[in-house]
């Protein structure tokens, strides 16, 4: 099993331009999460799915548009992209019982981001 | 307020010695999960271990294991025989609930660790 993957590893934006970062987990997780992590903080929660076709607002969600077609991808969008979503992006995913315990969060390795 | 703290913005140990990194934690809710991740320099979260708040025993992971003081709502990582690829961010995190019956993680600010030869 590859885990959690994520591409690109490193990308330079120019401000107003978009992208889309890929997450794809092969361990058949329902959830599915994307956060953000800025220099010298913890993680951030941008947007989550419980599963595909359902997507949903975290903490931190304005600028950012994602989407849930299958099971195993959950790219996020990023539109009009700003200096303030300079950051380091985590795809992670997990498992949840239908009563909604989550088992750990398995992250993958990252994309960092600039935009100038 | 801060759900998690971790009050050590950075420690050092020596080699082969044990250390522990503190987290406090904030909740009303009766049930929830802490969780240690390590983040090396090459940027990767890597989980290490969890203890759920009705576990009634410590978690432990080979080197790792968690003093949980459920009434001081601390989870501390000890780190038994200290080795060089120890040396990275750690996080504490919790796991709360969330909307329309979800969960998240929410995080420390994290403490880095040192290991000295």
């Amino acid at each position: 099993n590859a885990g959690v993957t994520q591409t690109p590893k490193f990308r330079i934006l120019k401000i107003g331009q978009s992208m889309t970062l890929q997450c794809t987990q092969d361990m058949n997780h329902n959830y599915m999460y994307w956060y953000r992590q800025d220099p010298g903080m913890g993680l951030k929660l941008i947007y989550y799915s419980v599963g595909a076709g359902i997507t949903d607002k975290g903490e931190v969600p304005n600028g950012y548009n994602v989407s849930r077609s299958t099971t195993e991808d959950f790219p996020l969008r990023l539109e009009l992209a700003a200096p303030s979503q300079t950051s380091v992006y985590f795809c992670a995913s997990s498992y949840s019982t239908l009563a909604g315990l989550t088992d750990t969060q398995y992250f993958g390795p990252g994309t960092r981001l600039t935009v100038l | 307020a801060q759900k998690i703290t971790q009050t050590q913005p950075g420690m050092f140990v020596q080699e082969k010695e044990a250390v522990t990194l503190d987290c406090t934690y904030d909740t009303s809710d009766p049930s929830y999960g802490l969780f240690w991740y390590k983040q090396p320099s090459s940027g990767e979260m890597i989980f290490l271990i969890y203890q759920g708040s009705y576990d009634q025993q410590n978690a432990t992971e080979g080197r790792y294991s968690l003093n949980f003081q459920k009434a001081r709502k601390s989870a501390n990582l000890v780190i038994s025989a200290s080795q060089l690829g120890d040396s990275a961010m750690y996080f504490c995190a919790m796991r709360e609930a969330f909307r329309g019956g979800s969960e998240k993680l929410v995080f420390g600010k994290g403490t880095k660790l040192t290991v000295n030869p």
